[in-house]
């Protein structure tokens, strides 16, 4: 079957750095996606990753290995503004978005 | 503002009565699709529909049906509401494949 692995729940510090894992095991690829969600709020567009590396937006970094079926989302410089769930989503060889359950994560000052 | 328009924001309804959730885009997106999230869950795809006239089912179809009269309005309908379709309902489009999903507020339904 398709799954879709992150960790449920994570905290960190404001001003510190983050980062939330993602492992996949799908039907194919094309594209990883990553998506945040405030509490009570529609999902929000992040970032999209089909090819091997790093995308840096801002504070926000988006890393895929292909082979190892892994992705991470990192934010620096973490506001309390960032407190959210972060969904990770892939793509498969049919163009249908496996959505992982979100990680929530904690910002404290 | 262009985006999408979920109507309505909230709702309880009793089991068994008929409820129409609607949605609406102004992005003349091709493809639209209908979500539930539910606690400790991944959105799950209800249906979807790729381009105006057609439709797909997704995971989760049973006690679901939609339209896609035109390329704006993507109603979801429950024809007979269990209270296991309580959830939050997020309606969504696409420009193509592989663009991000553009998604409305969603509507929190509950079924008593």
């Amino acid at each position: 079957g398709q799954n879709i692995d992150q960790p449920t729940e994570m905290t960190a510090t404001e001003g510190a750095i983050v980062q939330i894992n993602c492992t996949y095991q799908t039907s194919g690829f094309n594209g990883l996606f990553w998506y945040q969600q405030h509490a009570g709020e529609a999902p929000t567009f992040l970032s999209y990753n089909v090819l091997d590396g790093l995308e840096e937006k801002g504070r926000f970094s988006s890393f895929l290995s292909r082979s190892k079926g892994y992705s991470y989302l990192l934010l620096k410089e973490l506001q309390m503004k960032d407190s959210a769930s972060y969904l990770c989503a892939v793509m498969d060889s049919n163009y249908q978005l496996i959505w992982g359950a979100g990680t929530k994560l904690i910002i404290k000052p | 503002i262009a985006g999408i328009t979920q109507a309505p924001t909230s709702q309880i309804l009793a089991a068994g009565r008929r409820m129409t959730l609607r949605c609406t885009q102004d992005m003349r997106h091709n493809a639209m699709y209908w979500y539930r999230q539910d606690l400790g869950l991944g959105l799950r795809l209800i249906h979807y529909s790729n381009t105006a006239g057609t439709t797909g089912k997704g995971e989760v179809p049973d006690g679901y049906s939609v339209s896609r009269a035109n390329t704006d309005d993507f109603p979801l309908t429950l024809a007979s509401a269990v209270p296991s379709q309580t959830s939050v309902y997020f309606c969504a489009s696409s420009d193509s494949n592989n663009s991000p999903l553009h998604f409305g507020n969603g509507t929190r339904l509950t079924v008593t």
